[in-house]
């Protein structure tokens, strides 16, 4: 079956620094690709997602490309804020169909 | 504010008690979902309802039973649960699924922090 696998954490990094949470995943056919973001006492919201192979999803500042050869979406971020402290899911779902495989969530927390 | 509520937002029950979860969303959608969010693992997906009817049941214990009385409510009813019940209970929303549509945002809500005694 569908599965996704990315580093637990907790990820510590000092405000303005580099970021990267590595995300690769397992599925039959071509998915889709999705970060999801959670923050304390709120809802998943999504962050980007990416729709075939190649393509890149962006939003405030966070990057993700669909690498169909290593089978991976790695979240980046070049300059991390104490407000983008938040639990991140990485998730896949195939398209014409809502069933989303979720990630075990990474916790991002950045110090000033 | 994503335009989906949930209450209550805690719940505190014993292992013969019965409860229930509401979930309500004010975005005009047509599919709803309850998930259970359990530390150190990934989300589960529960229950999806698509124009009210159910179309998923990720093999639930029967002790948790959803209801889906109309487009814009969602419950999950519980009886009998068990200590490892504990967990986080998320509901979503999103526009509905028909065969050949691409994948439609899902909207969380805040969830409900259950605890069974």
């Amino acid at each position: 079956g569908d599965s996704v696998t990315q580093m637990e954490g907790p990820v510590t990094l000092s405000e303005e620094a580099f970021l990267t949470i590595n995300c690769t995943y397992t599925a039959t056919g071509y998915p889709s690709l999705f970060w999801y973001v959670q923050y304390p006492g709120e809802g998943l919201q999504l962050l980007l997602k990416a729709t075939k192979a190649d393509d890149k999803g962006s939003n405030k500042g966070f990057e993700a490309t669909y690498r169909k050869e290593t089978t991976s979406f790695h979240l980046e971020k070049g300059s991390v804020q104490v407000s983008d402290s938040a639990v991140y899911f990485c998730a896949l779902g195939p398209l014409g169909y809502q069933k989303v495989t979720f990630g075990i969530g990474t916790k991002l927390q950045v110090i000033p | 504010e994503t335009g989906v509520t949930q209450t209550p937002r805690h719940l505190v029950m014993g292992m013969t008690n019965k409860k229930s979860l509401k979930c309500e969303q004010h975005l005009g959608h047509n599919a709803m979902y309850w998930y259970k969010q359990s530390a150190k693992k990934p989300l589960e997906l529960m229950f999806v309802y698509n124009f009210k009817e159910q179309t998923e049941n990720n093999s639930v214990p029967s002790r948790f039973s959803p209801e889906c009385p109309n487009s814009s409510h969602l419950f999950l009813h519980l009886h009998t649960l068990q200590p490892e019940d504990s967990a986080l209970y998320l509901c979503a929303s999103s526009q509905a699924w028909t065969s050949g549509s691409s994948y439609n945002e899902q909207f969380f809500g805040p969830g409900t922090r259950l605890t069974v005694l």
